[in-house]
């Protein structure tokens, strides 16, 4: 079975200092790795994702993730946080193939940036 | 507004009611999923379709939950005889047929239980 782990429930970080969101995951073959934020009462949305190819990825709004094999993990940077970033944070992983197509997530990291 | 769409956005009812949620995805994507969400944790799946095809439905919490997907286009998740536990956010996505898509998702339904 595949899963995630998110061992920070809650991040501060001062305004203008860089930010990491960690992330372990467990799956069976090569990994799809995800991150989605979360604002109040809304929905996910899609920051970046890591397929195949070069271990720093790159998405939306400054942010990127470094996939580890070795150990396992797809932690969230930034370099620089803006209060704005502030927002409930989720990895997500998925099996390249077979039954388990569904995203498994984790159960979230509250980033607050504070000014 | 091009994204995934939900109604509603919050539905109260009383225990023992029936409920019917609607999504409707972004209209090129054939992949659609429902997911529950409770306070404090990651997005649950429930189900998936392909087009009109459920492929996936052993994820869901009790026979009381069933989805429909008649025509490939919008769906439906409906919730008999609602229970106190049934409380959650429920959350809606859709994405291209490719497994490496990311999934776009809807703002969802909250459903409180009286």
């Amino acid at each position: 079975a595949q899963s995630v782990a998110q061992p920070e429930d809650q991040v501060n970080v001062a305004e203008g200092n860089p930010l990491t969101v960690k992330c372990t995951y467990s799956v069976s073959g090569n990994p799809y790795l995800f991150w989605y934020v979360q604002y109040p009462n809304r929905g996910l949305q899609f920051l970046l994702k890591y397929i195949t190819g070069d271990n720093l990825v790159k998405g939306s709004y400054g942010f990127e993730a470094e996939f580890n094999k070795s150990q396992t993990s797809f932690h969230l940077k930034k370099p620089s946080a803006l209060v704005s970033d502030s927002a409930l944070y989720f990895c997500a992983v998925r099996a390249p193939s077979g039954s388990a197509r569904q995203l498994t997530f984790g159960s979230g990291t509250q980033l607050t940036v504070l000014p | 507004d091009t994204g995934v769409s939900q109604d509603p956005r919050h539905k109260i009812t009383k225990r023992g009611q029936n409920v019917t949620f609607r999504c409707d995805p972004i209209s090129e994507h054939n992949r659609l999923y429902w997911y529950r969400q409770t306070l404090g944790q990651g997005p649950e799946f429930l189900t998936y379709f392909q087009n009109e095809a459920q492929l996936e439905k052993s994820r869901l919490l009790s026979d009381r939950f069933s989805a429909e997907r008649p025509k490939g286009s919008f769906s439906t998740l409906e919730i008999q005889r609602t229970e106190q536990g049934d409380s959650a956010m429920y959350l809606c996505a859709s994405s291209l047929g490719q497994s490496d898509q990311p999934q776009h998702f809807g703002d969802g339904t909250r459903l409180s239980i009286l």
